[in-house]
């Protein structure tokens, strides 16, 4: 596609479920990042994959978190056992790493999935 | 550690002024990208412009540009002929190689 494509743009869950989001990157961009917004407050950064291969883990905000990318392209993002404070919106964004020389790693998001846990 | 900061939480404007918005980074790498952000009140996050660490001009695009000082570590927005459209959350972001750390945002009102 054109774009970063997610989905659903909306989901409204009850605490304790699992849930699952997409994120559709650009084609040929080989890096996709995941990261959470809560209202009104910044990004937080989840967890980027280079290709398939996920190099930092490290924003995970705990072991119900987890995030898989087959192909080098479709990613899913899973949360286990969702909790009220996981309510965010999650933006997925991809970017096509240069390689040698400078980093010049524009990212490009998707218009995110609005996460509601009643 | 490596991190952004953005000191103005809220900003406003005039509408057709020139507006500047604060960024300053921390990092040890001698190469990184900064970038600006732009997200309305729609939820988009939009790229606006791309600086490198090596680059000797600063960055402008249309009614943007950057205030790009290595020295001081900064890199500030620059949007000059404020439009309403303008009106959104701005966000510094900085890239030592793969990861992107963003700042905390700044909201920029512009006033007719």
């Amino acid at each position: 596609g054109a774009g970063v494509s997610q989905s659903p743009s909306n989901k409204v869950t009850e605490k304790g479920k699992d849930v699952e989001l997409r994120c559709d990157p650009i084609s040929g961009h080989t890096a996709l990042y995941w990261y959470r917004q809560s209202l009104g407050q910044g990004l937080e950064f989840l967890i980027y994959f280079q290709g398939n291969s996920a190099p930092d883990k490290s924003g995970l905000p705990s072991d119900r978190f987890s995030a898989e990318r087959t192909g080098g392209s479709v990613s899913t993002l899973t949360i286990q056992r969702t909790q009220q404070e996981d309510s965010a919106v999650y933006l997925c964004a991809s970017s096509s790493t240069i390689a040698g020389g400078q980093a010049k790693n524009i990212q490009y998001f998707g218009a995110g999935t609005r996460l509601s846990v009643l | 550690a490596q991190k952004i900061t953005q000191t103005q939480p809220g900003m406003f404007v005039q509408e057709k002024e020139a507006v500047t918005l604060d960024c300053t980074y921390d990092t040890s790498d001698q190469s990184y990208g900064l970038f600006w952000y732009k997200q309305p009140s729609s939820g988009e996050m939009i790229f606006l412009i791309y600086q490198g660490s090596y680059d000797e001009q600063n960055a402008t695009e249309g009614r943007y540009s950057l205030n790009f000082q290595k020295a001081r570590k900064s890199a500030n927005l620059v949007i000059s002929a404020s439009q309403l459209g303008d009106s959104a959350m701005y966000f510094c972001a900085m890239n030592p190689y793969d990861k992107v750390i963003f700042g905390p945002g700044t909201s920029l009102s512009v006033i007719p």
